[in-house]
């Protein structure tokens, strides 16, 4: 079984350009959630979908972040425009709800 | 606010020690507690926690749930170097019930 997909593996951007990662949950999971994850630091909430709906993104700058899941299945999640602050591990997972949730490899941005 | 609290947020230990990893939480709405392992990018699932008292063991790792003293543990014996790796506890609840909230993580270093 395929596990959960995210792209790229790594980015390193200048601070004001913008940014997108890219996530494929594993098939039939109907929750997506993004994270940033700081050195140090335990997983933080940025935005969490049920199907296509976004039903917590109370965490998300606004200002800057965007997230998109149209067709309830694979999502993007966009920085613009990037600041230094932004760098660190950006983690997507899914699952069924209420279930345990099952992490992709991340994707590491760095912003110089 | 919902809190996740670990200790201790480091440990160096030799192979064949066993370690007990704490995990305390002020959490609205529990539903369950996560333990995973971390030990690149992507967490690892380990332990789904719901119930008082009841031990789940995988191996040489173990983890109980205290819902009245609001605590878990996990434990680990006879530790070898492959079990070096950031272990992370986190609590679904909140708000929203199906939020998960992630401590700041046990970094567990086992030297030969």
């Amino acid at each position: 079984e395929a596990g959960v997909v995210q792209s790229p593996r790594y980015k390193i951007i200048e601070k004001k350009q913008p940014v997108a990662f890219w996530c494929n949950p594993i098939s039939g999971h109907n929750t997506l959630y993004w994270y940033r994850q700081n050195l140090g630091q335990g997983p933080e909430l940025l935005i969490r979908y049920e199907n296509e709906e976004a039903v917590d993104d109370s965490q998300l700058p606004k200002d800057r972040f965007s997230a998109e899941r149209l067709k309830g299945v694979d999502s993007t999640l966009k920085i613009q425009p990037a600041e230094l602050g932004d760098s660190a591990v950006y983690l997507c997972a899914s699952s069924v709800t209420n279930g345990k949730l099952f992490f992709g490899s991340g994707t590491q941005l760095s912003v110089l | 606010e919902d809190k996740v609290v670990q200790s201790p947020l480091s440990l160096v230990v030799h192979e064949g020690d066993t370690v007990t990893l704490n995990c305390s939480y002020e959490v609205t709405n529990f539903r369950s507690l996560l333990w995973y392992k971390q030990e690149k990018k992507a967490p690892t699932f380990l332990f789904m926690l719901t119930s008082s008292g009841i031990e789940k063991k995988s191996g040489r790792l173990s983890s109980i749930l205290d819902k009245k003293e609001l605590f878990s543990i996990l434990n680990i014996t006879a530790t070898q170097t492959g079990d070096s790796a950031i272990y992370l506890c986190a609590v679904m609840g909140g708000a929203g019930s199906y939020q998960l909230t992630f401590g700041k993580g046990t970094k567990l270093s086992v030297i030969p």
